[in-house]
């Protein structure tokens, strides 16, 4: 069964930082692999989207890296500010002849949270 | 992008009775939606894959007699949670799933709060 683990769970820093949030699978049959932010109440924003083809996909502050043959991904979030404080969720879909073909499998969440 | 809508964003019911979610789908056509249930502080539980005009595939553990769910249209799909009890209170989020240039995205809805007192 796919696993998906997002590290670390929690995240606190002060204005202006860089940021790493880690993301790692189990499954190497990936079709592509979501980034989301949650606000406390609301639905999901994507933020950015990989294919399995890809090797990274940049939007602005937010660059988000793939890496299928050690089954982990990142996303980085330069010069970190308080609007950023969110809950940021990776997802794995699954390509056809894997466990996870056809849904998205959701990793914990990385809540994070920016100090003025 | 791609919006997806829901009614209503929050309900309360008494326990005992039946609430209806709707999931729209308003500048594209879905054929798969599906529908999460999310408790505080977790990630996101899928329920089920609903494909348009045929019947909703559940995950394990999930009540598909609880938990109705139709697909109608290409735009639409309802959640109805039957006979309701206070610990099928929680936030249920629609997402629905495009296929534009050979590539799947999906796109959420904001959510339903579901309170059953």
């Amino acid at each position: 069964k796919q696993e998906v683990t997002q590290i670390p769970a929690a995240l606190s820093v002060p204005e202006g930082e860089n940021l790493v949030l880690n993301c790692s699978f189990t499954d190497s049959a990936i079709y592509n692999l979501q980034w989301f932010r949650q606000d406390p109440g609301k639905g999901l924003t994507s933020l950015l989207l990989i294919q399995s083809s890809q090797r990274e996909q940049t939007s602005g502050r937010l660059n988000a890296s793939l890496d299928k043959s050690s089954g982990r991904s990142t996303l980085y979030i330069a010069a970190s500010q308080p609007g950023d404080s969110a809950t940021y969720l990776c997802a794995f879909f699954g390509r056809a002849g894997g466990t996870s073909y056809g849904k998205l499998t959701f990793g914990q969440g990385t809540i994070l949270t920016v100090h003025p | 992008g791609a919006v997806v809508s829901q009614h209503p964003s929050r309900v309360i019911c008494k326990s005992g009775t039946s609430v209806k979610i709707e999931c729209r789908s308003l500048d594209f056509q879905a054929t798969t939606m599906f529908w999460y249930r999310q408790f505080p502080k977790k990630s996101l539980m899928l329920m089920a894959t609903s494909n348009e005009g045929s019947k909703a595939t559940y995950e394990q553990g999930v009540e598909k007699d609880k938990f109705l769910i139709n697909h109608a249209s290409l735009t639409l799909s309802t959640l109805t949670v039957t006979s309701a009890h206070p610990e099928d209170s929680s936030f249920y989020i629609c997402s629905a799933r495009t296929l534009a240039g050979g590539i799947y995205e999906q796109y959420f809805g904001p959510g339903t709060r579901l309170t059953v007192t």
